[in-house]
């Protein structure tokens, strides 16, 4: 099993809503990554949680706000977003952040409208 | 701070041809990784390849290899007998040794003509 699974796919919501994004991962990885994403634009780094700590945080406002429940779950809740927080939000997950090549393994994203 | 150029926003190739992307990087760390991500339209990044800097053989993968010059700092793709499938968007990324950070370039749009 090598996949990352991201739901919903798509979320529409409020500037006054909540809701939640929500990564799953079974391949024992330990460390997992929230980035955000413009179109035709690079991912770009939001979060990283490293055997389950938060590790990383981009200066990420904090109408985002990250969980990893355990080792396999990481999620990102929202609260009060702007309309220009409507993206590609991705999650990925690599072995261990930080050590060997490390490479990450992308969900297929999340695509969040701000209304 | 270590960035990553590709000086490429669209290329084209026609099937079953070669094409080569572009990408440099700016850093002072001499043990990092590079990699090359795919990204089709509405389909999930997936890794195409990467490379450790202390290797100084190119890695391959199939129709996939990399011309990796070090001392340029220069990471290029190349993709051999182009295929529809191949048509996406690449970054070209970066990683040093035990960061956790990736830094992605911004990105070449490939589209392959039948």
């Amino acid at each position: 099993d090598t996949e990352v699974t991201q739901t919903p796919k798509h979320l529409v919501m409020g500037m006054t809503n909540k809701k939640s994004l929500k990564c799953e991962q079974h391949m024992g990885h330990r460390a997992m990554y929230w980035y955000k994403q413009k179109a035709k634009k690079p991912p770009e780094l939001m979060f990283v949680y490293s055997y389950e700590k938060l590790s990383i945080n981009e200066s990420v406002p904090s109408r985002f706000s990250p969980e990893c429940p355990n080792s396999s779950l990481l999620n990102l809740h929202l609260h009060a977003l702007q309309p220009e927080d409507s993206a590609l939000y991705l999650c990925a997950s690599s072995h261990e952040a930080g050590l060997g090549s490390g490479e990450l393994f992308f969900g297929e994203g999340s695509r969040l409208t701000v209304l | 701070a270590q960035t990553v150029t590709q000086s490429q926003p669209e290329m084209s190739v026609q099937e079953a041809e070669t094409v080569t992307l572009s990408c440099t990087y700016d850093t002072s760390e001499s043990d990092y990784y590079l990699f090359w991500y795919k990204q089709p339209p509405s389909r999930q990044m997936i890794l195409v390849i990467r490379q450790e800097a202390y290797k100084q053989q190119n890695a391959t993968e199939n129709r996939f290899s990399v011309n990796f010059q070090k001392a340029a700092k220069s990471f290029s793709l190349k993709i051999s007998d182009s295929q529809l499938g191949d048509a996406a968007m690449y970054f070209c990324a970066y990683r040093r040794s035990y960061g956790q950070n990736f830094v992605f370039g911004p990105g070449t749009r490939l589209s392959v003509l039948p």
